[in-house]
């Protein structure tokens, strides 16, 4: 069936560098992608999004960018900070109401 | 002000026991959703209601039965609990449950079955 999934369970980053989390999703349809944070004891929360007209879109030390030809989409964080510790999940909501999030990845900021 | 909020935050009980998850929104939004994260942090939709309506409900047992008294509230109720049930239970929220839509998660809780 259609999934989206994720390349890396645990991403371990340095503090200060760049960060990047992979995602490939097999839904050729998508046209809209959402990146959320989860951190330790909370729900997850929106980051940025990007539709499938656009290449690349930049947040505040975030940039998403989509691949359509290869289906992957990526989430790159500038200058990770230990507040970015979490776990990330790339999510296709095309199905009417219902998102279908990949299966996360851990991202651990080494002070 | 909490915009989705759940509770308890979390609930500890034995198997075979009934328990209730309440869930309130206050951003106005018209759908409401239960999602289930297992230990590997997986996220799977269980519920979704749209102005008190059943809209989603995937292949979950019937010994969940959420219900909608208004479109601000979506509580969910366990029956004959088991040890499978344990994990960590999101509820969500968004503005008109169209395609395309942000989802606005409470904080969860983590329900153990002993």
């Amino acid at each position: 069936g259609e999934s989206v999934g994720l390349h890396l369970p645990t991403l371990s980053v340095q503090e200060g560098d760049n960060s990047i989390i992979n995602c490939a999703y097999s839904n050729s349809a998508s046209d809209y992608f959402i990146w959320y944070k989860q951190e330790s004891g909370k729900g997850p929360q929106f980051i940025i999004d990007i539709r499938s007209n656009m290449d690349k879109r930049q947040g505040q030390r975030v940039t998403v960018l989509l691949n359509k030809t290869v289906k992957h989409l990526s989430l790159q964080i500038a200058a990770t900070q230990p507040g970015d510790s979490a776990v990330y999940f790339c999510a296709d909501p095309a199905g009417y109401q219902k998102v279908t999030f990949g299966t996360g990845t851990k991202l651990q900021v080494i002070p | 002000d909490t915009a989705v909020s759940q509770t308890p935050k979390y609930l500890v009980t034995q198997m075979g026991n009934d328990k209730s998850i309440k869930c309130e929104q206050n951003l106005g939004h018209d759908t409401m959703y239960w999602y289930k994260q297992d230990s590997k942090k997986f996220l799977k939709i269980m519920f979704s209601y749209n102005n008190k309506e059943l809209i989603i409900n995937e292949t979950v047992p019937n010994r969940f039965s959420p219900k909608s008294p208004d479109k601000a509230h979506l509580n969910l109720h366990i029956n004959s609990l088991e040890l499978g049930d344990s994990a960590v239970y999101f509820c969500a929220s968004s503005h008109r449950g169209a395609r395309n839509e942000k989802l606005f998660f409470g904080s969860g809780t983590q329900l153990s079955v002993l």
